[in-house]
């Protein structure tokens, strides 16, 4: 089982551009959760996907939007990259359930973004 | 207020000491409190968690919740040098979503 993964690894992008991000989950998981993790700071949560559907959604301008595909991988887009997007992008898959359940979310290696 | 308030460190100890790491949080409908190791470079595991109050022990690491005063505590005892990581509270709400802190920056040193 090879886990969540994760492309590209780094990505140096300048203000202004766009940049896609991929993840494919665990095998077996259906769910996939979108997190930035900013230098020195906790992951906050970006938005979740669910049956080719955003389910929930955090504090995060429109800027950044996403994907599922069928196979349950995902994608996260982030347009007019702004300095402050520069972040470690981390996705987490999980096997969906209805709300309230702990549904233990497991981590990719992430996507480090700098934005220059 | 944030939901999840988590002092940054770092925390240096020596090999072999009792290390205790601590949060609180802000909502007590929160039920569920989970213990995240985070690896320079890689992404966070889930170390351990509990479900409302009360203590859990796995190995060397024990949780703790304490609802009346909203605080998390993770104890990690003999630690080694293989412990040097960033650690991270959260707490998890709608869709298994997961709020977290901060993170300690935990080094310990041989």
């Amino acid at each position: 089982d090879a886990g969540v993964t994760q492309s590209p690894t780094h990505l140096i992008k300048t203000r202004g551009q766009q940049v896609t991000l991929r993840c494919s989950p665990k095998s077996g998981h259906d769910t996939v959760s979108w997190y930035q993790q900013a230098l020195g700071q906790g992951p906050q949560f970006i938005f979740q996907y669910y049956e080719e559907e955003e389910r929930q959604r955090g504090n995060f301008p429109d800027r950044f939007s996403g994907h599922q595909f069928p196979n349950y991988s995902s994608e996260l887009n982030v347009n007019a990259l702004l300095l402050g997007d520069s972040a470690l992008y981390l996705c987490a898959s999980s096997l969906g359930a209805s709300g309230g359940a702990l549904n233990e979310q497991f981590f990719g290696p992430g996507t480090r973004l700098t934005v220059l | 207020q944030k939901e999840v308030e988590q002092d940054p460190g770092p925390l240096s100890v020596p090999e072999g000491a009792i290390v205790s790491l601590n949060c609180t949080y802000s909502n007590s409908a929160f039920q569920y409190f989970m213990w995240y190791r985070q690896y320079s470079r890689k992404g966070p595991e889930l170390l351990m968690y509990t479900y409302s109050s009360g203590n859990k022990e796995d190995g060397r690491f024990t949780a703790q919740v304490d609802k009346s005063s909203k605080y998390i505590s993770l104890f990690i005892r003999d630690s080694q040098p293989s412990d040097s990581a960033t650690y991270l509270c959260a707490v998890i709400s709608g869709y298994s979503t997961l709020t977290f802190g901060k993170g300690t920056m935990l080094l310990v040193s041989p």
